[in-house]
């Protein structure tokens, strides 16, 4: 069965500084992979996915994700936070076919002025 | 207006009481899950369902039931409530597109047991 591990459990950063939120998945196939934002009071919205193709997965709000099968990660970056960035990132896996997705633990991302 | 939409927003209970949360969506999708978020632990997924006769057991479903009455609505029961269930609860919907598909989220409702 599939599992998500996400590193950090809180990422604080100062303003226009880089982040980088780690996520490792486990699974003896093939896999989709997602990173879901959740900000304060609010669902979680999709901010990329990676099903086939490039490794390098671009969404929204300038982030982006590199798909690495042979570290079995999916790190997500962004250049530059902003204030507005302040939420919760959750990874998240789906095995080709298993039409379910499993979460990871979730990173709080902090943004210092 | 909203795709997703649950009620109450907010909800307090004492043990052993039943309630029902419910989720609606004006998407169109076939496919609705229910999740609840505990600090630490990420989403857990409780039940899901693919069309109006199909309901599936999720990794934690001991506690609760699930009920579609059409394929815009999929509510969940707490039949005897208990301080664990307290959590954040979020419904989701998915179309079957076939590869990857995203999920839309719900605000979630926020359930206190005491």
């Amino acid at each position: 069965a599939q599992s998500v591990t996400q590193l950090d459990s809180q990422v604080p950063v100062f303003e226009e500084a880089p982040v980088e939120l780690r996520c490792n998945y486990s699974s003896s196939v093939s896999v989709y992979l997602f990173w879901y934002v959740q900000y304060p009071n609010q669902g979680l919205q999709l901010l990329l996915k990676y099903l086939s193709g490039s490794t390098l997965v671009k969404g929204i709000n300038g982030f982006e994700a590199e798909f690495n099968k042979s570290q079995t990660s999916f790190h997500l970056r962004k250049p530059s936070v902003h204030i507005s960035d302040t939420a919760e990132y959750f990874c998240a896996v789906s095995e080709q076919g298993a039409q379910k997705l499993v979460f990871g633990q979730g990173t709080r991302l902090t943004i210092n002025p | 207006d909203a795709d997703v939409t649950q009620t109450p927003r907010n909800r307090i209970t004492k043990t052993g009481k039943r309630i029902m949360l419910e989720c609606s969506q004006t998407k169109g999708h076939d496919r609705m899950y229910w999740y609840r978020q505990d600090p630490g632990l990420g989403l857990r997924l409780i039940y899901y369902s693919f069309d109006v006769k199909d309901i599936n057991k999720g990794e934690i479903s001991d506690g609760y039931s699930v009920s579609r009455q059409a394929q815009a609505k999929f509510s969940l029961s707490l039949e005897s409530a208990i301080p664990n269930q307290t959590a954040l609860y979020f419904c989701a919907t998915s179309d079957f597109g076939g590869l990857g598909e995203t999920q839309y989220f719900g605000p979630g409702t926020r359930l206190l047991v005491l």
